[in-house]
């Protein structure tokens, strides 16, 4: 059984420019869901994507968005950088509205 | 909004000591994990446990929906348990995502 994989695990851009995330989840998993960790915080909840539609989202802007592909894999797209996106982003997949969440470990993003 | 409050915020132990975790919610919890973040970032999931009692070696784990409370036990703790604990809660209206509490960092020395 396959875990949870992210790619890239370390990135850094440039204030304005876009960014691409990309989560592969765990075998047999259905759902998945972005989450936002900055330094010192718990991770806070951006979006959740089911049947390659997004199934609930959390107080982002839409400049955060996201797509799910027919095999479950995810990306998360953020336009437009900010300082402040500087963070971990996690991706974690999990059976829909069953059982516990299986976490990646990662990407962090620099926003210089 | 939901609250998730974890304590204590900071615990050091000494290597083979037990200890306990608390997190409280302020709402019915329908989805109720515990993580553990190693210093590399990964969270890993310790247990799936919207109510009742679970036990994983030395980690056990018991949560009490009716008081809105849930308890991490450590025992005999060692080296590489060391790192944030996080938990997390599902709430009946709050959609599909996770809340989690701002964690407890902890500390094992030898």
């Amino acid at each position: 059984e396959t875990g949870v994989t992210q790619s890239p695990t370390h990135l850094i851009k440039t204030r304005g420019q876009q960014v691409t995330l990309r989560c592969s989840s765990q075998s047999g998993h259905n759902t998945v869901s972005w989450y936002q960790q900055a330094l010192g915080q718990g991770p806070q909840f951006i979006f959740q994507y089911y049947r390659e539609e997004e199934n609930g989202r959390g107080n982002f802007p839409p400049r955060f968005s996201g797509l799910q592909f027919p095999n479950y894999s995810s990306e998360l797209n953020v336009n437009a950088l900010e300082l402040d996106d500087s963070a971990l982003y996690l991706c974690a997949s999990t059976l829909y509205r069953e059982g516990g969440y299986t976490f990646g470990s990662g990407t962090r993003l620099t926003v210089v | 909004g939901i609250q998730v409050e974890q304590s204590p915020p900071d615990l050091i132990l000494q290597e083979g000591a037990n200890s306990t975790l608390r997190c409280n919610f302020s709402d019915s919890v329908n989805n109720l994990q515990w993580f553990h973040q190693n210093p590399w970032g990964q969270l890993i999931n310790l247990f799936y446990i919207p109510s009742g009692t679970k036990q994983n070696g030395r980690l056990s784990a018991t949560t009490v929906a009716t008081e809105r409370y849930s308890l991490l036990y450590i025992s005999s703790s060692q080296t590489t348990d060391s790192g944030v604990y996080f938990c997390a809660g599902g709430f009946t209206g709050g959609g599909n995502k996770l809340t989690f509490g701002t964690g407890t960092q902890l500390k094992v020395e030898l």
